[in-house]
């Protein structure tokens, strides 16, 4: 069964730097997605991405994120510099086109800032 | 703004219990509402789908109701197994059908045997 896949599963990194997260969505689903949640809290929608653009974004998503689809198959979610409170589960989904309209969700990546 | 709320936030039972999980919801405006199962530190499995027209939905000993009009859902888990044991979320979409999931907090479930 087709399943979301996201890379890497655990990424420790520095305060300040810069992190990609990658996710590959299931095969001819058109709605991407990014979710986090920081621990103990819920999860957080940050940002929906429809035919090459961002369809919404909610107030976490400021300047210091963009996401891209660079190559047709992956979906990348950059943090240009990262806090201390930018620690948590980031979560990928994808949609198929549809009626029935599930969000399917990958394993996530567990950021740690330090 | 749409909230979502679960109660309760935590509940334990013996295996072999019957048992409900409680959604609320603030506005009714929904497109579709999932439950989810979330293993500690692991992802999201999602559990069932349940379209804003629809009443409930059944898989398994899972059976999730949809009342919109007062924004409510239940997840019902019959015979409860510890392998059951896990926090589960309730996530709410819409208005649109290309819109976001707002999920709740979550009930932490814990089956002991």
């Amino acid at each position: 069964e087709p399943e979301v896949t996201q890379t890497p599963s655990h990424q420790v990194t520095q305060m300040g730097q810069e992190v990609i997260l990658r996710c590959v969505p299931i095969s001819n689903h058109l709605y991407f997605y990014w979710y986090r949640q920081i621990l103990g809290q819920k999860v957080e929608f940050l940002v929906s991405f429809y035919n090459n653009e961002i369809s919404e974004k909610s107030e976490i998503f400021d300047d210091q994120f963009s996401v891209e689809r660079p190559d047709g198959s992956n979906f990348t979610l950059k943090i240009r510099s990262t806090k201390l409170e930018d620690s948590a589960m980031y979560f990928c989904a994808s949609m198929p086109w549809g009626s029935y309209n599930e969000q399917f969700f990958g394993p996530g990546t567990r950021l740690t800032v330090l | 703004k749409q909230e979502v709320t679960q109660i309760p936030a935590a509940l334990s039972v013996p295996e072999g219990e019957n048992l409900v999980l409680n959604c609320s919801f603030t506005d009714s405006a929904i497109y579709n509402l999932q439950w989810f199962r979330q293993d500690p530190g692991k992802g999201l499995t999602s559990l069932l789908l349940i379209q804003s027209s629809q009443r409930e939905q059944t898989s398994g000993r899972l059976n999730a109701s949809l009342d919109k009009s007062s924004g409510r859902s239940t997840l019902y888990i019959a015979a409860s197994q510890p392998g059951d044991s896990a926090t589960y979320l309730c996530a709410v979409k819409g208005p649109s059908n290309t819109g976001k999931l707002i999920f709740g907090q979550g009930t932490t479930l814990q089956v002991k045997p």
